[in-house]
């Protein structure tokens, strides 16, 4: 089974960046869809965006104009950018493996977007 | 895209069964076998219970089963057990321009 673990800052002001990375372990990229998922109390789940080991990627529209997602197969990560964030950006942010379904998840990391 | 439909409480007696219901439109349940379930536990991540509808992966108990009939999946909890409680999730692809769509969530009490 796949091991995953978010890594970031706990605490990002408005207007700035959140810039989160997941390390993958005791699996390979190859044939993989690598995801990110975030949670509030208010929103539920909520899908962000997905890339492909190839590259691929496909993005929530809602965030499209602010996220990126990309890929270090030589480090075995991914990482998820997310541009002028609000406090509606406040959440969980989980890393997963899966393109239509998630097995494989990280503990999730509590992004909390305040001046 | 609005999140699919689920009851926001379910709850049943050791032993029992329990159905959680999940509906959506023609556009995402209706449409596709795309459904999943996820049970997730207070401080965890979601846990992976079902998917393509009623499809267990390795590990899962089979008191655990996935229907579907139009617009609406179900996940059925059979021999309700006190590990039982948690927050159960659906998850559907949709044709709309956010591939995936989770559900409003479920909250499973044992009583």
């Amino acid at each position: 089974q796949v091991q995953l673990q978010e890594s970031g800052p706990g605490l990002v002001r408005p207007s700035e960046t959140l810039s989160l990375t997941c390390t993958v372990s005791g699996g390979s990229f190859n044939n993989n869809y690598w995801t990110w998922i975030r949670q509030t109390p208010g929103k539920g789940l909520e899908w962000i965006a997905y890339i492909y080991y190839t590259g691929s990627t496909k993005y929530n529209p809602s965030l499209k104009s602010r996220v990126s997602i990309s890929l270090d197969t030589s480090r075995s990560q991914f990482s998820l950018n997310l541009r002028s964030v609000t406090a509606a950006d406040t959440a969980k942010y989980y890393c997963t493996r899966g393109g239509g379904w998630w097995e494989d998840w990280g503990q999730g990391t509590l992004v909390t977007v305040s001046s | 895209q609005s999140a699919l439909t689920q009851p926001a409480s379910v709850s049943g007696s050791p032993g029992q069964s329990i159905t959680i219901s999940c509906t959506g439109t023609s556009s995402d349940v209706g449409a596709y076998n795309f459904v999943s379930w996820y049970q997730q536990r207070p401080g965890k991540a979601p846990k992976l219970i079902l998917y393509d509808v009623s499809n267990r992966p390795s590990g899962v108990s089979n008191r655990f089963s996935g229907s579907k009939s139009g617009n609406t999946a179900s996940l059925t909890i059979s021999g309700l057990q006190g590990e039982d409680e948690a927050d159960y999730y659906c998850c559907s692809y949709t044709s709309s321009s956010i591939p995936y769509v989770f559900g409003t969530g479920t909250q499973v009490t044992v009583l």
